[in-house]
């Protein structure tokens, strides 16, 4: 596509229940990152791609998150038992190679109540 | 650990003044490195990025140095104009092409 595409883009659920991100990179992007972040805070990273390998998973913040990318395109981000401190914007971005910077997506809005 | 920094936190300044960002890094061994801007409840938008062997880019009234070996980076942005207030971040990306280490930005305020 154009840019990078991220669904939904407001997400509100219940403390305990389980979410699904969506990213979907610009065509021909091999590297997708995940980011989050938080009411004024800056951004953390949770996790790299490239193609459907995640050489790095260090910033996942406890096995209750979890990504998948499949045919070197859509990454989702699960989130399970969601808590209230889950609450944040996740960002994605794609990378061509990883070499010519990040294009970002507008991010997802989930608020755990 | 690649650590960033961004100093001033927060800077207002009147229409039409020329301004610089800065952005510090404490692991030279970078493959490149990325400006954005990020206006309130929005992503970021890529401004400038410059590879780790170049010194400085250009894009209209912005222009941005690198200097590796002292771990600094300049974002210089002249007649500024209230349509620039944003938080500008820096990214660092390397030295293998992974993951970007983010600084937590500078706000900008340009006063009519």
């Amino acid at each position: 596509g154009a840019g990078v595409s991220q669904s939904p883009s407001n997400k509100v659920t219940e403390k305990g229940k389980d979410v699904e991100l969506r990213c979907d990179p610009i065509s021909g992007h091999t590297a997708l990152y995940w980011y989050r972040q938080s009411l004024g805070q800056g951004l953390e990273f949770l996790i790299y791609f490239q193609g459907n390998s995640a050489p790095d998973k260090s910033g996942l913040p406890s096995d209750r998150f979890s990504a998948e990318r499949t045919g070197g395109s859509v990454s989702t981000l699960t989130i399970q038992r969601t808590q209230q401190e889950d609450s944040a914007v996740y960002l994605c971005a794609s990378s061509l190679k990883g070499v010519n910077g990040y294009t970002f997506g507008s991010g997802t809005r989930l608020t755990v109540v | 650990k690649q650590e960033v920094t961004q100093i001033p936190a927060a800077l207002s300044v009147p229409e039409g003044e020329n301004l610089v960002l800065n952005c510090s890094f404490t692991d030279s061994a970078i493959y490149n490195l990325q400006w954005f801007r990020q206006d309130p409840g929005k992503g970021l938008t890529s401004l400038l990025l410059i590879q780790s062997s170049q010194r400085e880019q250009t894009s209209g009234r912005l222009n941005a140095s690198l200097d590796k070996s002292s771990g600094r980076s300049t974002l210089y942005i002249a007649a500024s104009q209230p349509g620039d207030s944003a938080t500008y971040l820096c990214a660092v990306s390397g030295p293998n092409a992974g993951k970007s280490t983010f600084g937590d930005g500078t706000t900008l305020t340009v006063k009519p």
